[in-house]
């Protein structure tokens, strides 16, 4: 299985401050087959990015994803209130498997 | 309006069992394989199951496999998921999620219902 860390834990911004959350794979996969999501308390995850940088439809361009190998990055260039929530990133490569999380926090 | 929403979760004791359902709107249900993924309380996110667009395939998480059952009804835009067998760590809210087409990514997902497995 593969299985995938995400860093740090916790982030603790303000609103207009660059977010980079990282997510490490333990083994390469297939294609750049990463995907990240975002999470608000009790409602729907929510596609950003798949392909390790491509954006979801009707994702704004402040969400950037980049990455290969074992190692990608999601960035937000300018947080938004409405970006504070938990990200997750999820592989496709090799079955299904999602890393434990990131919460971006107001500071 | 585009959207998928689960129903069915409840408090069940240890080794019965429990059908979810997932009332899929918006888009062309038939087209698309579609998942369950499952996330503990205060946990992240683990996929559970995925079933073919046509209802030919399916694929389990290790965990499930000979217990969980998933299903589909493509007249009426609804996915199951059949639970058996269920036990403590089976405890989670269980979103249903539309694949992408090509790869297994969710492009859509529901909110969830709540099954509680306890005595």
């Amino acid at each position: 299985e593969i299985v995938l860390t995400q860093s740090p834990g916790t982030l603790s911004l303000s609103p207009g401050e660059r977010a980079t959350l990282s997510c490490r794979a333990s083994q390469s996969f297939r294609s750049n087959y990463l995907a990240w999501y975002h999470q608000k308390p009790g409602q729907a995850p929510r596609l950003l990015i798949y392909g390790a940088s491509s954006r979801a439809t009707g994702i704004p361009d402040r969400f950037s994803g980049s990455g290969s190998g074992t190692d990608f990055t999601l960035t937000i260039s300018r947080l938004e209130p409405e970006d504070f929530a938990v990200y997750y990133c999820q592989q496709y490569g090799g079955s299904v498997t999602f890393g434990g999380g990131t919460k971006v926090e107001i500071k | 309006q585009v959207q998928l929403v689960e129903s069915g979760g409840g408090v069940v004791q240890p080794g019965r069992s429990l059908r979810l359902s997932c009332a899929a709107s918006g888009f062309t249900f038939s087209l698309y394989g579609m998942h369950w993924v499952r996330q503990a309380p205060g946990k992240g996110l683990e996929w559970v199951a995925m079933i073919s667009a046509d209802g030919s395939n399916n694929y389990y998480e290790d965990s499930v496999k000979g217990r969980f059952i998933i299903s589909r009804d493509n007249s009426k835009n609804t996915l199951y998921l059949q639970m058996n067998s269920l036990r403590a760590e089976d405890t989670a809210v269980y979103h249903c999620a539309k694949g992408s087409g090509v790869a297994w990514y969710f492009d859509l997902w529901g909110r969830g219902t709540l099954v509680t497995v306890s005595s």
